[in-house]
């Protein structure tokens, strides 16, 4: 089926730890995008990439780094997790005349 | 980040009922763009709004892009239970690539 592919889908981690969140999406579109949501808070926008090479910062970037290693794939790294990055995060890709499409979540608990 | 308000924050109707609900900024936006999202899955594009005034609708849904460009609404006719789930907005300024999110709205259908 065609779209959004995140792995894993849940993960338990210890303050200090790192990981990295995988994200591939066979539409063939540029755009790709990761999100992170918080009770309350909505969606917010952590790092997007436009096209293969290239990544730009979203709202909140801080203590997240990524890798767009081609078209493909999108892969969100946090290098030492900490409880305040305890969310849901959601990578997309998007079409230029339509919208995002979502993953179905990867599920962060960091105690 | 631009703040975008949804309201109301959650609604509690019987099935059957029309729903309405709509989102507001203090930017002006030049797309809007409403999702739904079930519980432990990733929100879906319900319906896309390019124009100031433009009118669409999807099945039962039916959602508007607001003259002044800084609000949109959403109206779902004749509720079902499946219509249950949360309803997000996302608006797109006229420079950038990203969307900015409102906090949602959660809907509960009472059968």
């Amino acid at each position: 089926n065609a779209g959004v592919t995140q792995t894993p889908k849940f993960q338990v981690l210890k303050t200090g730890q790192s990981m990295t969140l995988q994200c591939a999406q066979d539409m063939n579109h540029n755009s790709m995008y990761w999100y992170r949501q918080d009770p309350g808070m909505g969606l917010r926008l952590i790092y997007y990439s436009a096209s293969e090479g290239t990544t730009d910062k979203g709202e909140v970037p801080n203590g997240y780094n990524v890798s767009r290693l081609n078209k493909r794939e999108f892969s969100l790294r946090l290098e030492s997790a900490a409880p305040s990055q305890t969310s849901v995060y959601f990578c997309a890709e998007r079409d230029r005349n339509y919208g995002y499409t979502f993953g179905s979540g990867t599920r962060l608990t960091v105690v | 980040g631009q703040q975008l308000n949804q309201s109301p924050q959650s609604m509690f109707i019987q099935e059957g009922e029309d729903v309405s609900m709509n989102c507001t900024s203090s930017s002006i936006f030049n797309t809007w763009l409403w999702y739904k999202q079930d519980p432990g899955e990733g929100p879906v594009l319900l319906i896309a709004l390019y124009k100031a005034g433009e009118l669409t609708s999807n099945g039962r849904l039916t959602a508007q892009f607001g003259i002044t460009r800084k609000d949109s609404f959403l109206n779902i006719s004749a509720s079902i239970p499946s219509d249950v789930g949360i309803y997000f907005c996302a608006g797109q300024l006229n420079t950038g690539n990203q969307f900015y999110f409102g906090t949602g709205t959660s809907l509960t259908v009472i059968p």
